[in-house]
Protein backbone atom coordinates (compact mmCIF):
# COMPACT_ATOMS: atom_id res chain seq x y z
CA UNK A 1 0.00 0.00 0.00
CA UNK A 2 1.28 2.96 -0.86
CA UNK A 3 2.31 5.90 1.70
CA UNK A 4 1.68 9.59 1.83
CA UNK A 5 2.89 11.22 -0.96
CA UNK A 6 4.54 14.51 -2.03
CA UNK A 7 5.69 16.59 -4.45
CA UNK A 8 8.19 17.98 -5.66
CA UNK A 9 10.16 16.29 -3.19
CA UNK A 10 12.81 19.35 -3.50
CA UNK A 11 12.02 23.10 -4.89
CA UNK A 12 13.80 26.04 -5.28
CA UNK A 13 12.84 28.98 -6.45
CA UNK A 14 12.77 32.63 -6.11
CA UNK A 15 11.87 35.49 -3.88
CA UNK A 16 8.49 36.42 -5.20
CA UNK A 17 7.90 33.46 -7.07
CA UNK A 18 4.28 31.38 -6.48
CA UNK A 19 4.93 27.80 -4.62
CA UNK A 20 2.51 25.04 -4.63
CA UNK A 21 3.33 21.91 -2.76
CA UNK A 22 1.38 19.36 -3.46
CA UNK A 23 -0.15 15.90 -1.12
CA UNK A 24 -1.32 12.56 -1.96
CA UNK A 25 -2.91 11.04 1.20
CA UNK A 26 -2.90 7.20 1.81
CA UNK A 27 -6.27 6.12 0.30
CA UNK A 28 -8.91 5.59 3.31
CA UNK A 29 -7.53 8.54 5.42
CA UNK A 30 -9.84 11.41 6.05
CA UNK A 31 -7.50 13.59 8.02
CA UNK A 32 -4.52 15.63 6.63
CA UNK A 33 -2.00 17.66 8.38
CA UNK A 34 0.33 19.98 6.96
CA UNK A 35 3.57 20.94 8.99
CA UNK A 36 7.00 23.03 8.73
CA UNK A 37 9.90 21.64 10.13
CA UNK A 38 13.18 24.04 9.99
CA UNK A 39 15.72 24.08 12.60
CA UNK A 40 15.24 27.29 14.71
CA UNK A 41 11.25 26.57 15.25
CA UNK A 42 10.96 22.94 14.96
CA UNK A 43 7.92 21.01 14.04
CA UNK A 44 4.90 22.81 13.50
CA UNK A 45 1.27 22.23 12.43
CA UNK A 46 0.29 24.55 9.92
CA UNK A 47 -3.42 23.61 8.82
CA UNK A 48 -5.48 20.33 8.99
CA UNK A 49 -7.98 18.79 7.56
CA UNK A 50 -10.73 16.50 8.62
CA UNK A 51 -13.14 15.04 5.27
CA UNK A 52 -11.76 17.44 3.31
CA UNK A 53 -12.75 20.30 5.65
CA UNK A 54 -10.37 23.21 6.97
CA UNK A 55 -10.73 22.39 11.21
CA UNK A 56 -7.62 24.24 12.31
CA UNK A 57 -5.64 27.16 10.01
CA UNK A 58 -3.99 28.92 13.52
CA UNK A 59 -0.39 27.72 12.65
CA UNK A 60 -0.32 28.99 8.70
CA UNK A 61 2.11 31.95 8.97
CA UNK A 62 0.40 34.01 7.60
CA UNK A 63 -1.78 35.19 3.93
CA UNK A 64 0.75 34.50 1.70
CA UNK A 65 -0.21 31.04 2.73
CA UNK A 66 -2.99 29.15 1.82
CA UNK A 67 -4.48 24.99 1.89
CA UNK A 68 -6.59 23.36 -0.22
CA UNK A 69 -8.34 19.86 -0.36
CA UNK A 70 -10.51 19.67 -3.68
CA UNK A 71 -11.58 15.78 -2.97
CA UNK A 72 -10.26 13.20 -0.25
CA UNK A 73 -7.22 12.26 -2.39
CA UNK A 74 -5.48 15.92 -3.09
CA UNK A 75 -4.55 18.40 -1.00
CA UNK A 76 -2.09 21.60 -2.32
CA UNK A 77 -0.18 24.27 0.07
CA UNK A 78 0.42 27.32 -1.87
CA UNK A 79 2.76 30.02 -0.96
CA UNK A 80 2.15 33.18 -2.72
CA UNK A 81 4.67 35.27 -2.88
CA UNK A 82 7.36 33.37 -1.15
CA UNK A 83 10.13 34.69 0.66
CA UNK A 84 13.49 33.61 1.70
CA UNK A 85 12.04 32.65 5.52
CA UNK A 86 9.50 30.35 4.08
CA UNK A 87 12.32 27.72 3.09
CA UNK A 88 12.15 24.69 4.84
CA UNK A 89 11.12 21.19 5.09
CA UNK A 90 7.14 20.98 4.51
CA UNK A 91 5.43 17.61 5.29
CA UNK A 92 1.98 15.90 4.61
CA UNK A 93 0.85 13.79 6.66
CA UNK A 94 -2.91 11.83 6.90
CA UNK A 95 -4.57 9.52 9.86
CA UNK A 96 -7.86 8.00 10.37
CA UNK A 97 -10.76 8.55 12.43
CA UNK A 98 -11.70 5.87 15.11
CA UNK A 99 -8.37 4.17 14.75
CA UNK A 100 -5.67 5.42 17.24
CA UNK A 101 -4.77 8.39 15.61
CA UNK A 102 -1.40 7.97 14.51
CA UNK A 103 -0.28 10.35 11.98
CA UNK A 104 1.62 8.76 8.70
CA UNK A 105 4.27 11.22 7.10
CA UNK A 106 5.23 11.88 3.79
CA UNK A 107 9.10 11.97 2.56
CA UNK A 108 8.44 15.82 2.68
CA UNK A 109 9.00 18.96 0.23
CA UNK A 110 12.51 20.57 0.73
CA UNK A 111 11.70 24.31 0.07
CA UNK A 112 14.75 26.97 -0.89
CA UNK A 113 13.38 30.38 -1.61
CA UNK A 114 16.38 32.16 -2.66
CA UNK B 1 -4.55 21.20 27.19
CA UNK B 2 -2.28 18.39 26.17
CA UNK B 3 1.44 19.03 25.94
CA UNK B 4 4.98 17.21 25.62
CA UNK B 5 8.15 17.69 27.29
CA UNK B 6 11.38 15.69 26.49
CA UNK B 7 14.09 16.12 28.15
CA UNK B 8 17.56 16.57 26.73
CA UNK B 9 17.94 17.87 22.84
CA UNK B 10 21.05 15.90 22.35
CA UNK B 11 21.23 12.63 24.06
CA UNK B 12 24.35 10.66 23.21
CA UNK B 13 25.08 6.83 23.89
CA UNK B 14 27.88 4.31 22.78
CA UNK B 15 26.96 1.78 20.33
CA UNK B 16 25.52 -1.61 22.54
CA UNK B 17 24.95 1.07 25.68
CA UNK B 18 21.24 1.38 26.86
CA UNK B 19 19.34 3.96 25.07
CA UNK B 20 17.10 6.14 27.51
CA UNK B 21 14.64 9.46 25.76
CA UNK B 22 12.59 11.29 28.45
CA UNK B 23 9.35 12.49 27.68
CA UNK B 24 6.77 13.68 29.60
CA UNK B 25 3.38 14.56 29.31
CA UNK B 26 0.67 16.77 30.22
CA UNK B 27 -3.65 15.86 29.18
CA UNK B 28 -6.37 16.71 31.22
CA UNK B 29 -7.93 13.05 29.82
CA UNK B 30 -6.37 9.74 29.06
CA UNK B 31 -3.70 10.39 26.21
CA UNK B 32 -2.64 8.81 23.48
CA UNK B 33 0.77 9.03 23.32
CA UNK B 34 3.35 8.07 20.70
CA UNK B 35 6.93 8.31 19.65
CA UNK B 36 8.12 9.09 15.87
CA UNK B 37 11.42 8.49 14.62
CA UNK B 38 12.97 10.68 11.72
CA UNK B 39 15.86 9.60 10.30
CA UNK B 40 18.01 12.43 7.60
CA UNK B 41 16.20 13.59 4.51
CA UNK B 42 13.21 11.84 5.70
CA UNK B 43 10.05 11.85 6.86
CA UNK B 44 8.59 10.90 10.07
CA UNK B 45 8.18 7.71 11.19
CA UNK B 46 5.56 5.95 13.90
CA UNK B 47 7.92 3.95 16.22
CA UNK B 48 4.94 3.09 18.76
CA UNK B 49 2.34 3.85 20.13
CA UNK B 50 -0.01 3.73 23.68
CA UNK B 51 -4.09 3.71 23.36
CA UNK B 52 -4.71 2.57 27.20
CA UNK B 53 -4.02 -1.25 26.91
CA UNK B 54 -1.10 -2.14 28.07
CA UNK B 55 1.68 0.23 29.94
CA UNK B 56 4.14 -1.52 28.14
CA UNK B 57 4.99 -0.78 24.68
CA UNK B 58 6.64 -2.67 21.76
CA UNK B 59 7.02 -0.85 19.00
CA UNK B 60 10.04 -1.27 16.11
CA UNK B 61 13.44 -1.51 15.80
CA UNK B 62 13.72 -3.09 19.43
CA UNK B 63 12.15 -0.18 20.80
CA UNK B 64 9.72 0.29 23.93
CA UNK B 65 8.12 2.35 26.23
CA UNK B 66 6.15 3.03 29.21
CA UNK B 67 3.56 4.72 30.66
CA UNK B 68 3.73 5.55 33.86
CA UNK B 69 0.52 7.61 34.49
CA UNK B 70 1.59 8.97 37.82
CA UNK B 71 4.61 10.01 36.71
CA UNK B 72 2.93 11.69 33.71
CA UNK B 73 5.68 10.04 31.68
CA UNK B 74 6.46 7.95 28.56
CA UNK B 75 10.37 7.13 28.03
CA UNK B 76 11.51 5.21 24.88
CA UNK B 77 13.89 2.99 26.15
CA UNK B 78 16.23 0.19 24.03
CA UNK B 79 18.27 -2.27 25.47
CA UNK B 80 21.30 -2.04 23.31
CA UNK B 81 22.50 0.91 21.06
CA UNK B 82 22.82 0.47 17.51
CA UNK B 83 24.68 2.80 15.07
CA UNK B 84 21.54 2.82 12.86
CA UNK B 85 19.22 4.18 16.14
CA UNK B 86 21.31 7.53 15.11
CA UNK B 87 17.90 9.82 14.33
CA UNK B 88 15.62 12.08 16.13
CA UNK B 89 12.68 11.22 18.31
CA UNK B 90 9.50 13.15 18.99
CA UNK B 91 7.58 12.11 21.54
CA UNK B 92 3.45 13.30 20.44
CA UNK B 93 0.22 13.28 22.48
CA UNK B 94 -3.30 13.44 21.30
CA UNK B 95 -6.29 13.43 23.24
CA UNK B 96 -8.49 11.93 20.20
CA UNK B 97 -12.34 12.10 20.30
CA UNK B 98 -13.53 15.24 18.16
CA UNK B 99 -9.59 16.16 16.98
CA UNK B 100 -6.85 14.13 16.24
CA UNK B 101 -4.20 16.63 16.02
CA UNK B 102 -0.72 15.72 17.79
CA UNK B 103 1.11 17.68 20.01
CA UNK B 104 4.76 16.87 19.23
CA UNK B 105 7.88 17.77 21.39
CA UNK B 106 10.43 19.48 20.47
CA UNK B 107 12.66 16.10 19.68
CA UNK B 108 15.50 14.56 21.15
CA UNK B 109 18.90 14.24 18.47
CA UNK B 110 20.30 11.12 19.21
CA UNK B 111 23.65 10.08 18.64
CA UNK B 112 25.53 6.85 18.92
CA UNK B 113 29.00 6.21 19.13
CA UNK B 114 30.88 3.53 18.02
Amino acid sequence: DAGVIQSPRHEVTEMGQEVTLRCKPISGHNSLFWYRQTMMRGLELLIYFNNNVPIDDSGMPEDRFSAKMPNASFSTLKIQPSEPRDSAVYFCASSSDGASYEQYFGPGTRLTVT
Amino acid sequence: AQSVTQLGSHVSVSEGALVLLRCNYSSSVPPYLFWYVQYPNQGLQLLLKYTSAATLVKGINGFEAEFKKSETSFHLTKPSAHMSDAAEYFCAVSRGGATNKLIFGTGTLLAVQP
